[in-house]
């Protein structure tokens, strides 16, 4: 059984580029949830997508933006990066109902703006 | 101010001893997760605990949640080199309609020490 599968695993952007991450949920998950991990720091909540639109959102700016497809996997986009984007972006799905109980999160992207 | 605090940050022990770690709010949870991450690698789930009180077990593992659902531990039995990690707790608040919002502590990394 597949679990959440993120791609690119790594990631070498220029200041003020544009980035595109993918995410794949686990078979049977119909929610994804973007999080941003900072070196040594919980992961924090970005947005979530459930029926191809964006529920939640967390504190993060407009630059920061996402997709969600019929098959229930996810894009998350962010433009004009800053140095402060360098960070490891967490891909986590579930199924709706029972998102509260837990996540299933992928390996992540690392990405490293210079 | 982070929404939960988590203590100690870091925990450096010898194989054989036990240990505690914190999680505290003040703040009410409706559900609260412990994950343990490993160095390139997403959070894996360990246990949701959804009860005021309530204790679970996971082998050496040993999670309570405070009667007041603002408050956790996770207690760990003659810990091992295995035991290695970035232990994260998350709680989804009570109200609103936050399916899966998860709230992450920064996290306590533990090396356990052969």
């Amino acid at each position: 059984d597949a679990g959440v599968t993120q791609s690119p695993t790594h990631l070498i952007k220029t200041r003020g580029q544009q980035v595109t991450l993918r995410c794949s949920p686990k078979s049977g998950h119909d929610t994804v949830s973007w999080y941003q991990q900072a070196l040594g720091q919980g992961p924090q909540f970005i947005f979530q997508y459930y029926e191809e639109e964006e529920r939640q959102r967390g504190n993060f700016p407009d630059r920061f933006s996402g997709h969600q497809f019929p098959n229930y996997s996810s894009e998350l986009n962010v433009n004009a990066l800053l140095l402060g984007d360098s960070a490891l972006y967490l891909c986590a799905s579930s199924i709706r109902d029972t998102s509260n109980y837990g996540y299933t999160f992928g390996s992540g992207t690392r990405l490293t703006v210079v | 101010t982070q929404l939960l605090e988590q203590s100690p940050q870091f925990l450096s022990i010898q194989e054989g001893e036990n240990l505690t770690v914190y999680c505290n709010s003040s703040s009410v949870f409706s559900s609260l997760q412990w994950y343990r991450q490993e160095p390139g690698e997403g959070p894996v789930l360990l246990v949701t605990v959804v009860t005021g009180g309530e204790v679970k077990k996971l082998k050496r593992l040993t999670f309570q949640f405070g009667d007041a659902r603002k408050d956790s531990s996770l207690h760990i039995t003659a810990a091992q080199p295995g035991d290695t990690g970035l232990y994260l707790c998350a709680g989804a608040l009570v109200g609103g309609t936050s399916y899966g919002k998860l709230t992450f502590g920064q996290g306590t990394i533990l090396t356990v020490h052969p």
